[in-house]
């Protein structure tokens, strides 16, 4: 099956600071979500990106298909960014294929 | 619009017994795909139920079934509960591959 990596592994940031998540896949895929898992465990949708760029408030995402990998970017961050961000592949009848994800943890 | 809603949020069982979770999908939506993801990492996918059929299947052993019914609600049973059964229980529907998530069924086995 399809290899996910996600870097870095762990982030700590000081609110305000911005960051870049990195999501390497090892096959073309149909389409990737980011998600925030928050401390609750709640998966929240962030983006649903095939290729090129979405933003989303202070959040923006680039996926790059042909080289295999996708960006999230996360600017000015503030404390409630804090928790593990999540990509997934989107592979055969949507079935997702998780990375392990980077824990963000964003202090005051 | 109520999302995607799980039940139990929390569950703790006796190992060899069994667990139900139940799954209401987002309106619209007729696909519903259950992961287990335990401490510290991603989800992983267990099976996905789609015009109440198992459409396609994780690499789970035959102890996790499930079920989906004519409204596209599902439910997750596992039988025979061993202690690495305890995790978070995620519940996906989806229509046309975006995917959204309940909140999820914390099972934690004795």
């Amino acid at each position: 099956g399809i290899q996910v990596e996600q870097s870095p592994p762990d982030l700590i940031l000081q609110e305000g600071a911005n960051s870049t998540l990195r999501c390497n896949f090892s096959d073309s895929v149909n389409n990737l979500q980011w998600f925030h898992q928050n401390p609750w465990g709640q998966l929240i949708n962030l983006f649903y990106i095939p290729s090129g760029t979405k933003q989303n408030g202070r959040l923006s995402a680039t996926t790059v298909a042909t080289e295999r990998y996708s960006l999230l970017y996360i600017s000015s961050s503030q404390t409630t960014d804090s928790g593990v961000y999540f990509c997934a592949v989107v592979g055969g009848w949507g079935k997702l294929q998780f990375g392990a994800g980077t824990q963000v943890v964003v202090t005051p | 619009d109520a999302g995607v809603t799980q039940s139990p949020t929390h569950l703790i069982k006796t190992r060899g017994q069994q667990v139900t979770l139940r799954c209401s999908p987002k309106s619209g939506h007729d696909t519903v795909s259950w992961y287990q993801q335990a401490l510290g990492q991603g989800p992983q996918f267990i099976f996905q139920y789609y015009e109440e059929e198992e459409r396609q299947r994780g690499n789970f052993p035959d102890r996790f079934s499930g079920h989906q019914f004519p409204n596209y609600s599902s439910e997750l049973n596992v039988n025979a509960l061993l202690l690495g059964d305890s995790a978070l229980y995620l519940c996906a529907s989806s229509r046309d591959r975006e995917a959204f998530f309940g909140q999820g069924t914390r099972l934690t086995v004795v």
